[in-house]
């Protein structure tokens, strides 16, 4: 069974930092293109970052541009997500989440279908 | 681009048939998704490029429409279908609709 599993949330300062990590099992994992997703009930459902198969091309939404960094060490079968200078509205449950289809199934990268999820891992941002 | 669903909740018996609607602001061909979501439970795709059924969903779940408008249709509802149900496009950065309730009525 294919299973993603989120940790690394917490309560965290304005301003400050939090690394969050996605253990990938059930699947080729190097074969695939990542994301992460986070939900909100003051912003719903946003698309956070990209990053492709090998990890050669990354995206980001520009509510996270210049503060975020996704990564990926196919070794370990992980996807990462630092969070730096973090605010109040970067508070919600963060996903990982799988694109569906292999990355040889598309003509150009870029964040195309989700699935899987995992569970998600939330994120605080408080003083 | 905004995805907007209507409306914003359904109250609805089993058994009865279902049709919900995504608009987009522009348009995004084929390039729409529907995710289903349970309380406790992270999105579970449902429809991808508009009308293909993500693999083990139900053929009661069917999608339709091109361009700005889109729908999904479950032809009976189950129980376990209650839930909120979203749209997704990927045309240009993925957005997502604010969701669908479907309560039991």
């Amino acid at each position: 069974d294919v299973q993603l599993v989120e940790s690394g949330g917490g309560l965290v300062q304005p301003g400050g930092s939090l690394r969050l990590s996605c253990v990938a099992s059930g699947f080729t994992f190097s074969d695939y293109e990542m994301n992460w997703v986070r939900q909100s009930p003051e912003k719903g459902l946003e698309w956070v970052a990209y990053i492709s198969s090998g990890g050669s091309t990354i995206y980001y939404a520009d509510s996270v541009k210049g503060r975020f960094i996704i990564s990926r060490d196919d070794a370990k079968n992980s996807l990462y997500l630092q969070m730096n200078n973090l605010r109040a509205d970067d508070t919600s449950l963060y996903y990982c989440v799988r694109d569906r289809h292999p990355a040889s199934y598309y003509d150009r990268s870029g964040p195309h279908w989700f699935d899987p999820w995992g569970h998600g891992t939330l994120v605080t941002v408080s003083s | 681009i905004v995805l907007t669903q209507s409306p914003a909740t359904l109250s609805l018996s089993p058994g009865e048939r279902v049709t919900l609607s995504c608009r987009a602001s522009q348009s995004v061909g084929h390039y729409l998704a529907w995710f289903q979501q349970k309380p406790g439970q992270a999105p579970r795709l449902l429809i991808y490029d508009a009308s293909n059924r993500a693999t083990g969903i139900p053929a009661r779940f069917s999608g339709s429409g091109s361009g700005t408008y889109f729908s999904l249709t479950i032809s009976s509802l189950e129980p376990e279908d209650f839930a909120v149900y979203y749209c997704q496009q990927r045309s240009n950065w993925p957005t997502f609709g604010p969701g669908t309730k479907v309560e039991i009525k």
